[in-house]
């Protein structure tokens, strides 16, 4: 059984940088897309971006490109999301989630199907 | 980027009777290859989000024949044949074919 598992709560000040991790077991990391998403208080999802592993390289949503980064490490199965210049509009749950990369001829789009418990950030002074 | 609106907002709904949400998107989810790039999720209170239905009408593994999704290009529904109680939460549709991917702003199911 596939399983995300996020690292822990964070408090963090405004303008330091917060980097949440999300370790994938019970499946084949490289077969996969590892999306961040995140939840504001009381509030709807938001896609912030996501990582091909095998690929290496982020994709991002403009409203974070410059303050999102997205890494993977294929050697622990583990993806990872920094996010700088922190806001208290930054305070959220960040959830992982991935999407089964398409193969030969099956489903071109998998939906995110597996998704992290979520990390909450709080940026305060 | 492309705007996913959900109607309604709030939706009560007795057990055992059925149940619709509607969502629209702002631009055209239908891929030259024939398929809706469109999803949606149920976050329950408390909980992760979890898929239900993806590519527009296909139920994810294990969830109950009870849900189905139609639709194409900018319109889409989905129809929950018979309420139960376990099926209370959020739910949100996601276009997956634009970059960035993004949801509706999430219709609250609640039981009368």
């Amino acid at each position: 059984q596939v399983q995300l598992v996020q690292s822990g709560a964070e408090v963090k000040k405004p303008g330091s940088s917060v980097k949440v991790s999300c370790k994938a077991s019970g499946g084949n990391f490289k077969s996969y897309n590892i999306n961040w998403v995140r939840q504001a208080p009381g509030q709807g999802l938001e896609w912030m971006g996501g990582i091909i592993p095998i690929i290496g390289k982020g994709q991002y949503a403009q409203k974070f490109q410059g303050r999102v980064t997205i890494t993977a490490d294929e050697s622990t199965s583990t993806a990872y999301m920094e996010l700088s210049s922190l806001r208290s509009e930054d305070t959220a749950v960040y959830y992982c989630a991935r999407d089964l990369l398409p193969v030969g001829l099956g489903d071109p789009w998998n939906g995110m199907d597996v998704w992290g418990q979520g990390t909450t950030v709080t940026v305060s002074s | 980027d492309v705007v996913m609106t959900q109607s309604p907002l709030s939706l009560p709904v007795t057990p055992g009777e059925p149940a619709s949400i509607s969502c629209r998107s702002s631009q055209s989810l239908l891929h030259i290859n024939g398929y809706n790039y469109l999803d949606w999720y149920l976050q329950k209170p408390g909980q992760s989000p979890q898929l239900l239905i993806y590519l527009n009408s296909n139920r994810a593994s294990g969830v109950p024949d009870r849900f189905s999704g139609s639709g194409s290009g900018t319109d889409f529904t989905l129809n929950i044949s018979r309420v139960e109680a376990e099926d209370i939460g959020i739910y949100y549709c996601m276009q997956a074919l634009h970059t960035p991917h993004s949801f509706g702003q999430g219709t609250k199911l609640e039981i009368k």
